[in-house]
Formats: C-alpha cells, structure tokens, sequence
C-alpha cells in the first residue's frame, strides 16, 4: 500500500526556513508527481507548487516565486519543501500530495495524500 | 489565477438528505474539477476527479456533474460520517491551480 510519510512538526522563528520532506513508501517514485499545499489554522487549502521527479521540473504558485523551493530524491523516494523567509502568517499544516497520473499524463489533482506537518513560525 | 467559488461556505442538513454543494470557476475549467472531503485534524481525501468520476473505494452517494464554469458535487443520502468540509479544485489552469474556500457540512 503506497502511503506518503511525512517529517515531523517544527517550530521557525520568522526570518528563517524549513525544509519538510515527504518520503514515498511502496509504488514507483519516479512515475509520480508530488505537489505541495498548506492550510492555515481554520483556513481553506492552498496550493504552492509541485514537482515531476522524473523531468525534475518544478513548478510553483506565483504567491511563492522565489520563496518555496520543491525538490525530489528518486534514490529515497522522496520530496522536499523547502520555504525561505518565514513569517507568522507562514504558520500552517504543509501537505504533500501524490498528482493523478493515467499512465500516460498527469492530471493535476491529488489522489493520495501525507498525513501534514504543522509549521509554526513564532518568535 | 482562476477563481473558484463555492456556495454555500456552511449547510446544515440531516442523515438521509439530499445535499449539493456548487462550485463556480471565473472561466470554463473544461470539466479539470476535483472535489475533496476533509475532516477535522486529517487530510483532505479525493472523491471525484473530472467534474463527474468517482475515485476509487468512495460511495455511490457520492456524484459530481456540471460543465463550463458550473459544477455540482451532491450527496443522495446523507450518511453520519459525510459531516465534514468540502472542496472543489480547478486543474485546468496548471500551474495555477485553485482551490475553492470550502463548504462546511454541519449536523441540523
């Protein structure tokens, strides 16, 4: 049973970053896509970016341009988030989520999803 | 960006009812519509993808259709462990994909 295991909560004093990483376990790594999306305390979802680890491209939302940086290890079967610049509105459960992939493309939606790492920035 | 917006953000019904929950993109997403169900403290969980197909292992209560701009997510008949927060997501405009702000679904 493939599942998405996730690293543990942290604590960043703003002006910092983190790096959360999201560890495949089961499945084929290097045919998936990894995307990453947040939730702030009682907020909705939103999405930041995501990566095919096979092209190694990454694409990222505009809000986070220059900030978040996705990265993959097809070795370990593994993605990483990294978010630079951290401030108190940053404070929020990161998810990383497995892309739809029909075998042939990827549908951007998320069939599979970690269980969230809570990043609380606070000085 | 495109703009997803659902309604209503919150609905009170109880087990047994019909409920449907509508989503509307600022332009035509070409049916690239996901909905998810999210409980409190856990992730959210995929029920259709393509405005309308179910994903494997969710109940046949579970249906989603529209087309355009316009979609629908709509639960035949309530069942207890359906209270939680539903979300609807554009694909089409990839990388910027959207999320709806949610629809929460409370016991009446």
């Amino acid at each position: 049973q493939v599942q998405l295991v996730q690293s543990g909560a942290e604590v960043k004093k703003p002006g910092s970053s983190v790096k959360v990483s999201c560890k495949a376990s089961g499945g084929t790594f290097s045919s998936y896509a990894i995307s990453w999306v947040r939730q702030a305390p009682g907020q909705g979802l939103e999405w930041m970016g995501g990566i095919i680890p096979i092209f190694g491209t990454a694409n990222y939302a505009q809000k986070f341009q220059g900030r978040v940086t996705i990265t993959a290890d097809e070795s370990t079967s593994t993605a990483y988030m990294e978010l630079s610049s951290l401030r108190s509105e940053d404070t929020a459960v990161y998810y990383c989520a497995r892309v739809g992939y029909s075998g042939y493309d990827y549908y951007w939606y998320f069939d599979l999803w970690g269980r969230g790492t809570l990043v609380t920035v606070s000085s | 960006d495109i703009q997803m917006t659902q309604s209503p953000s919150s609905l009170s019904a109880s087990v047994g009812d019909r409920v449907t929950i509508t989503c509307r993109a600022s332009q035509g997403i070409s049916n690239s519509l996901a909905w998810y169900q999210q409980k409190p403290g856990k992730a959210p969980k995929l029920l259709l993808y393509a405005a309308s197909r179910l994903e494997s292992g969710v109940p046949s209560r579970f249906s989603g259709s529209g087309s355009g701009t316009d979609y629908t997510l709509t639960i035949s008949s309530l069942q207890p462990e359906d209270f939680a927060t539903y979300y609807c997501q554009q694909y089409y405009s990839t990388p910027s994909i959207t999320f709806g702000q949610g629809t929460r679904l409370e016991i009446k």
